[in-house]
């Protein structure tokens, strides 16, 4: 049972740099999110996806990409990293159906030098 | 906009006391769902309990209740007899968007999170 799979776990970047990061859902979820956790400033949506094929900005989307070109897959992209992105990302996943809670990535620890 | 508010930074309770852990919300919206997460030392945001706002009965899971007070926007987790590996980072969370509840969808809004330690 993997569940929200993220990887890397860990990062480290200079400024400037791009990357990806790859969340996986083998639970045929179809909305996925993306969040980071800064310190003292709880979780905030950067990108959400409704479904294949489509994105959405969340809270604080500007610096970042996103992708969902499989319904299992959810992409998020930095193109150019500042050290303002330094943080902690999260992605979670929910059915359709009611009030289904998300479920959660264990994290990526991405740093920014 | 919506918003959570957790007052409490930090929470002490001894092993198998019962604690509450604080948190209140501000919405213009009459339908909106409240949930709390679990975040261990280890990262991971762990489900614990949801509360819808048209619940007449406050929800339950195991050791976990909500005292979900509609009037005074409050929606307290209580966590009953502590154990030590309930120590962690506490989430309050409200979902946005009214007129989709019935879809699944769901904007969180998080809170900033309650560290409780709980002491043998």
């Amino acid at each position: 049972n993997a569940g929200v799979t993220q990887t890397p776990k860990f990062r480290v970047l200079k400024t400037g740099q791009s990357m990806t990061l790859l969340c996986a859902q083998d639970m045929n979820h179809e909305y996925m999110y993306w969040y980071r956790q800064d310190p003292g400033m709880g979780l905030r949506l950067i990108h959400y996806s409704v479904g294949e094929g489509t994105t959405a900005k969340g809270e604080v989307p500007d610096g970042y990409n996103v992708s969902r070109l499989k319904k299992q897959n959810f992409l998020l992209g930095l193109e150019s990293a500042a050290p303002s992105q330094t943080s902690v990302y999260f992605c979670a996943s929910n059915r359709r159906q009611g009030h289904q809670p998300q479920h959660f990535g264990d994290g990526t620890r991405l740093s920014i030098l | 906009a919506q918003k959570i508010t957790q007052t409490q930074p930090g929470m002490f309770v001894q092993e198998k006391e019962a604690v509450t852990l604080d948190c209140t919300y501000d919405t213009s919206d009459q339908s909106y769902g409240l949930f709390w997460y679990k975040q261990p030392s280890s990262g991971e945001m762990i489900f614990l309990i949801y509360q819808g706002s048209y619940d007449e009965q406050n929800a339950t899971e195991g050791r976990y209740s909500l005292n979900f007070q509609k009037a005074r926007k409050s929606a307290n987790l209580v966590i009953s007899a502590s154990q030590l590996g309930d120590s962690a980072m506490y989430f309050c969370a409200m979902r946005e968007a009214a007129g989709v509840m019935n879809t699944g969808f769901q904007k969180l809004v998080f809170g900033t999170g309650t560290r409780l330690l709980v002491s043998p």
